[in-house]
């Protein structure tokens, strides 16, 4: 158990409709990312946060949203969902290691039509 | 291009057999570097982590870095039915924020 929890772990949507995934830790990690994985890509990042109301951008930032109220929840929120959205989307978060390793969930598994 | 290439695959191997998977890197910044092993429909988990250049050896699993090529490679020995997943190599230049970059995975089927 990586200690981070992901839902909805399957979602199915419709164009156009606003969506939001959540992303819960267990401990107290200050550094969460979102990415999404595709065929052929592998996984990119989509934004990331460094501590409660601390976020940046990853390289596939576009049309996602992201908030941090508390340190254990971060929420990804796509504002009006497009079918090019339909992916796998993993939290990860980093453990506080030498090695700076990052723990992912099991992922969420969107489909937007 | 992208910053990380990997070939996909698939590779299939018989059981026993030596498993070679690569990576190749265009950010000459990059100095930690990461293999993750993902189970179908898991989410990845860390397998190797070396900084820097070298080599470094955990059980059957061997991770090599040559920075003046900007080449990486992960190599089972003695691959078993269970190494059968994805493999992804990851990188990053700064600790700092950690924004990992992946390639887009090699799926490996060891064949009992």
């Amino acid at each position: 158990d990586a200690g981070i929890t992901q839902s909805p772990r399957h979602k199915v949507t419709e164009t156009g409709t606003p969506v939001t995934l959540r992303c819960h830790q267990t401990e107290n990690h200050r550094y969460m990312y979102w990415y999404r994985q595709d065929p052929g890509h592998g996984l990119r990042l989509i934004h990331y946060s460094y501590g409660v109301k601390d976020t940046d951008k990853g390289e596939v930032s576009d049309g996602y949203s992201v908030s941090r109220s508390k340190t254990e929840d971060f929420l990804l929120t796509l504002e009006s969902a497009t079918s090019s959205q339909t992916s796998v989307y993993f939290c990860a978060k980093r453990a506080d290691s030498n090695t700076g390793e990052l723990f992912f969930g099991e992922g969420s598994r969107l489909t937007v039509l | 291009q992208k910053e990380v290439e990997q070939d996909p695959g698939p590779l299939s191997v018989p059981e026993g057999a030596i498993v070679s998977l690569n990576c190749t890197y265009s950010n000459s910044a990059f100095q930690y570097f990461m293999w993750y092993r993902q189970y179908s429909r898991k989410g990845p988990e860390l397998l190797m982590y070396t900084y820097s250049s070298g080599n470094k050896e955990d059980g059957r699993f061997t991770a090599q870095v040559d920075k003046s090529s900007k080449y990486i490679s992960l190599f089972i020995r003695d691959s078993q039915p269970s190494d059968s997943a994805t493999y992804l190599c990851a990188m990053a230049a700064r600790f700092n924020d950690y924004k990992l970059s992946f390639g887009a995975g090699t799926t490996v089927t060891v064949r009992a």
